[in-house]
Order: C-alpha cells, then structure tokens, then sequence
C-alpha cells in the first residue's frame, strides 16, 4: 500500500538553487496539497489542486510553482532557493467529497535545508 | 485568513494523568479534524467532527465541536506512553458546499510527552 510517495526525504540546497520535491499517490483522489511545517507553526498550505490542471494558490506560495498534469503527481518547484524556505514539506491527497472534508493522507515529509 | 490557535503548545505528563488540548478560533468551521503525528511521519487523522456540539470518543480519547463551531477540545483519559506525539487540529472553511478541497488550516500543535 504505496499511498502517498514523496521524494526526496532529504536534500539541502544552496541560495539560488533550484529543485523539485515529487509527489506521487495511488489512490485516485482528485484533491492534492502541499504544506510545509515549521516549529511552532503547524502546516501552512503553500498550493492546491482540485484535479489536472487545475491549481491554485494557498497561504504561503511565493517561491514555488507546481503543476498537475495527471491525477498521480504533484511536484513542487522551488524557483531559487532561499534559507527562509528551510522546512519540512508535506504533499497530500483527499478524495473529493460532496459533504464535510473527507481525510488527507500525508506522505512522510521532504525536509529541505537551504543554506 | 482563518485561523486557529492551540494551546498548549506543549504537554508533559506522567502516565495515568488525564489532559485536554484546545483549538480556538473567531472563525466558523464546516468541520474540524485532529491529526496525530509522529517523528519522521505524516499527519494521520485521528477524527472528524462535523455538527456543532457534536462528541466523539476513540476508546481514551474524547474529541468535542464547540457548539458554535468555532473551537474543538481532545481530552485523553489515563494517558499512556503511546500517546506521545504532536497532536494537531484543523479546519476545513465554512464555505458553500462544505467541501475544503483539500484545504486546511492547522493549528500550531501540541507536543505530548507521556513518561511512564
């Protein structure tokens, strides 16, 4: 039972590099997220998407893209990396609900270190 | 922007104590999921409550929608070593249709320590 599969698990980059966390996950949920996790902080939502080729914006996107392109992946691209975005990132999926908000299974987190 | 504030941040207690967590906010709610999260792992739902008021119990632990939904409470009874880890609440918005689509806020989280 893969889930949510995301990779890399580690990575540090250096200011002004630039990378992409990739996002896979096989159970043909329409909704997917990114949030990244900071202490004392919680989970901010950085993008969202509603199906393929559908995305939007959340709290925090200034400094990263994304796409959907298929319903499977969700990458999330850090344009030119900034030590501000040192964090551990969390990539998401929910099955699309009619009602209440269904459950967001999470993947196990990239933690980025930008130096 | 909503957003919801937990308190405390952290928590730490001997096994058999009890304790409750808190997540406040100004804000309404269509619903409200608590999280529990481990070191090195994903957020993994613990709950969802919908209707304000609404109580439901996960064998020690009890979860509580304020009835204005605006705020939800997680009170564990005896808690055991196992019950250690970050404890988060989220919102889903109170917008038309209910659906979040995915979109969360989060409150800052609890860190829980039970020693034996």
């Amino acid at each position: 039972n893969a889930g949510v599969t995301q990779t890399p698990k580690f990575q540090v980059l250096k200011t002004g590099q630039s990378m992409t966390l990739q996002c896979a996950q096989d159970m043909n949920h329409e909704y997917m997220s990114w949030y990244r996790q900071d202490p004392g902080m919680g989970l901010r939502l950085i993008h969202y998407s509603v199906g393929a080729g559908i995305t939007d914006q959340g709290e925090v996107p200034n400094g990263y893209n994304v796409s959907r392109s298929t319903t499977e992946d969700f990458p999330l691209r850090l344009l030119s990396a900034a030590p501000s975005q040192t964090s551990v990132y969390f990539c998401a999926s929910s099955r699309r609900t009619s009602g209440p908000t269904g459950e967001l299974f999470f993947g196990e987190g990239s933690r980025l270190t930008v130096l | 922007t909503q957003l919801l504030e937990q308190s405390p941040q952290f928590l730490s207690i001997q096994e058999g104590e009890n304790l409750t967590v808190y997540c406040n906010s100004s804000s309404v709610f269509s619903s409200l999921q608590w999280y529990r999260q481990e070191p090195g792992e994903g957020p993994v739902l613990l709950v969802t409550v919908v209707t304000g008021g609404e109580v439901k119990k996960l064998k020690r632990l009890t979860f509580q929608f304020g009835d204005a939904r605006k705020d939800s409470s997680l009170h564990i009874t005896a808690a055991q070593p196992g019950d250690t880890g970050l404890y988060l609440c989220a919102g889903a918005p109170a917008n038309a249709g209910g659906t979040s689509y995915g979109k969360l806020t989060f409150g800052q989280g609890t860190i829980l320590t039970v020693h034996p």
